[in-house]
């Protein structure tokens, strides 16, 4: 199994469909992430979980809904997204507690999301 | 402000020569670390190599290494004997270490297009 690993690689949904990520994580990491990843622009952190506990939530839109269930899982729920949701949304697991600076995120492949 | 800064778009360079990727990074921590990653077309990111702020040897693994200039708050990866492999998209990315809003957050460059010439 490798580290990070990400469900499903594509998805074409449009805007009244409810769709769900899912992320799975084999490193005996304990924090999960979600990423946007836009053309042309940085990576954009979205939530993280420490422990199983939501600890940041950068201004996501309500559309985007977490779900944490242990700290091997992690998903997000989509619904009623727009077309400037398209985007590739990676997941990503460190080891430690989310604030600690010196540890890498390990990422998995991403979803690539387009929203018609 | 930019956190992290790269300012090259693209890159090309020849087989087996080195090439430098350029990073400079903006905080007032001072406590952070400093990585790079590796993007290749499949979108996956590939953690390559890790500096602390505290650490007084640049930081190597195998082919990369990274040129660590603290008073410059610059970060810059060498990849060496550069390989077709190498084609992808590279990252630089910091972490502080204060406990505040934004301190579990990977601060990312908008990254370098680094193409490899047979």
């Amino acid at each position: 199994e490798t580290g990070v690993t990400q469900t499903p690689r594509h998805l074409v949904m449009g805007m009244t469909n409810k769709k769900s990520l899912k992320c799975e994580q084999h490193l005996g990491h304990n924090a999960m992430y979600w990423y946007k990843q836009s053309a042309k622009k940085p990576l954009e952190l979205m939530f993280v979980y420490s422990l199983e506990e939501r600890v940041e939530n950068n201004s996501v839109p309500s559309r985007f809904s977490p779900e944490c269930p242990n700290s091997s899982h992690l998903f997000l729920h989509l619904h009623t997204l727009q077309p400037e949701d398209s985007a590739l949304y990676l997941c990503a697991s460190s080891q430690g507690q989310g604030s600690s600076y010196n540890s890498p995120l390990h990422f998995g492949n991403g979803t690539r999301l387009t929203v018609t | 402000a930019q956190k992290i800064t790269q300012t090259q778009p693209g890159m090309f360079v020849q087989e087996k020569e080195a090439v430098t990727l350029d990073c400079t990074y903006d905080t007032s921590d001072p406590s952070y670390g400093l990585f790079w990653y590796k993007q290749p077309s499949s979108g996956e990111m590939i953690f390559l190599i890790y500096q602390g702020s505290y650490d007084q040897q640049n930081a190597t693994e195998g082919r990369y290494s990274l040129n660590f200039q603290k008073a410059r708050k610059s970060a810059n990866l060498v990849i060496s004997a550069s390989q077709l492999g190498d084609s992808a998209m590279y990252f630089c990315a910091m972490r502080e270490g204060r406990k505040q809003t934004g301190a579990n957050n990977l601060f990312f460059g908008t990254g370098t297009r680094l193409t490899v010439i047979p």
